[in-house]
């Protein structure tokens, strides 16, 4: 079974800073996908970013960019320039592949982030 | 398409009552997942559904919890004599059986509330 660990519970960023959220998982497998979700209070989940384990690249998607070091099964996501509307939870998650294994996500405990002006 | 559509938003219900949501997933989706968050915790996996069928449960998911897709369209998550251990956000989520690694669509969820 796959575990996910965020140990931040919460954090705080003024706004334009960047801020680094970590996520470490615990896994067997050698193929797998990461993520991270974002929650907004009270709105849905909606996905910021995602990293394919076979890739060495780190995956960057505008302000968001994540360093994933697959030897010590970390995910940290970083987040330049902050801005108010990424106040949030964020939630860092795994999941197997092929498609053939459900494709189900594991999440880790999330860390809520707070962006000051 | 308006995305992952959950009713009702909230649900206040006594204890012992029975309880069911239902889910709306992106028409061309054919997998719909059922996740559960409870307060300041990440969603946990309770069951999934490629088209109509029902192919895998969690352990979490007693035998008070029932889940269905017929036609492989909509789905319903019904909870049998509501504990208060309950109360959570009910969460759907739907996907392409390829194409996963663009991740799912998540909905607003259901907030479940057991007095």
């Amino acid at each position: 079974a796959q575990t996910v660990t965020q140990s931040q519970p919460e954090m705080s960023v003024q706004e334009a800073e960047t801020v680094t959220l970590s996520c470490t998982y615990d896994t067997s497998e050698s193929n797998y996908y990461l993520f991270w979700y974002k929650q907004p209070p009270s709105r849905q989940m909606i996905l910021v970013i995602r990293q394919e384990a076979y890739k060495q690249q780190n995956a960057t998607e505008n302000r968001f960019s994540v360093n994933f070091q697959k030897a010590a099964k970390s995910f940290s996501l970083k987040i330049s320039d902050s801005q108010l509307g990424d106040t949030a939870m964020y939630f860092c998650a795994f999941m197997k592949v092929p498609p053939n294994a459900g494709n189900m996500l594991t999440f880790g405990g999330g860390t809520r982030l707070m962006v000051k002006p | 398409d308006t995305g992952v559509s959950q009713d009702p938003r909230h649900k206040i219900t006594k204890r012992g009552q029975n309880v069911t949501f239902r889910c709306d997933p992106i028409s061309e989706h054919n997998r719909l997942y059922w996740y559960r968050q409870t307060l300041g915790q990440g969603p946990e996996f309770l069951t999934y559904f490629q088209n109509e069928a029902q192919l895998e449960k969690s352990r979490l998911l007693s035998d008070r919890f029932s889940a269905e897709r017929p036609k492989g369209s909509f789905s319903t998550l019904e909870i049998q004599r509501t504990e208060q251990g309950d109360s959570a956000m009910y969460l759907c989520a739907s996907s392409p059986t390829y194409g996963i690694w663009y991740g799912y669509t998540f909905g607003s969820g259901t907030r479940l509330t057991v007095v």
